[in-house]
């Protein structure tokens, strides 16, 4: 596997399920980052990991749970999701260097929510 | 973060050059001009960036004006697999490893 990769590629979950996104990276970056892609909607950043410092958006609700155990996995941990929570979610990876850094991105995980 | 303005939408004929402006007339001196492309339902490709410069690479050549207040990316000779959103970003230099914000892009439609 080479870049970055995201699994699954498509998950469709109730409202009371939970489950997990995955994002992988095979880079050797330093810093990883969800995004949150609605129909017609521009990227929005919900979480970054960038050298084993965590930083969201405030506007992200307590049920997406972030977690990065190491530099080259993260998880999106979803709990008691709502219909309009239905997006795709998207991983991306970069060299965090303090002077930026392109970011890489994954596939996506295409989520409904029902 | 600097606003950047584009067009909502373009069309270019295959084999033809791609000539999509961005305009950032609020950029600072510290901030870099990136462009990333977004093909139907994939995540996010990084093209190029620059400075001040004017940048050449395999995918696009991106030209930045002397008032770096806005730039062209140049896709030499379009594809139909070069159909895609196109993001005009502006970033910082260093700063938080958030600051990079998509807008609403250019939907560049490549016609056969």
């Amino acid at each position: 596997e080479t870049g970055v990769t995201q699994t699954p590629r498509h998950l469709v979950m109730g409202m009371t399920n939970k489950k997990s996104l995955k994002c992988e990276q095979h880079l050797g970056h330093n810093a990883m980052y969800w995004y949150k892609q609605s129909a017609k909607k521009p990227l929005e950043l919900m979480f970054v990991y960038s050298l084993e410092e965590r930083v969201e958006n405030n506007s992200v609700p307590s049920r997406f749970s972030p977690e990065c155990p190491n530099s080259s996995h993260l998880f999106l941990h979803l709990h008691t999701l709502q219909p309009e929570d239905s997006a795709l979610y998207l991983c991306a990876s970069s060299q965090y260097s303090g002077r930026g850094g392109e970011q890489y991105f994954g596939p996506g995980t295409r989520l409904t929510v029902t | 973060d600097a606003k950047t303005t584009q067009p909502t939408s373009m069309d270019c004929a295959e084999g033809r050059a791609a000539n999509l402006p961005c305009n950032h007339s609020t950029i600072s001196g510290n901030e870099y001009v990136y462009w990333y492309r977004q093909i139907h339902s994939q995540g996010p490709q990084y093209i190029i960036h620059g400075l001040k410069n004017n940048e050449t690479n395999e995918m696009a050549s991106l030209i930045i004006t002397e008032d770096r207040k806005s730039s062209t990316l140049i896709l030499p000779h379009a594809t139909l697999r070069d159909t895609a959103v196109y993001y005009c970003i502006v970033r910082p230099l260093s700063g938080s490893a958030r600051q990079l914000t998509f807008g609403s892009g250019t939907q560049l439609t490549v016609l056969p």
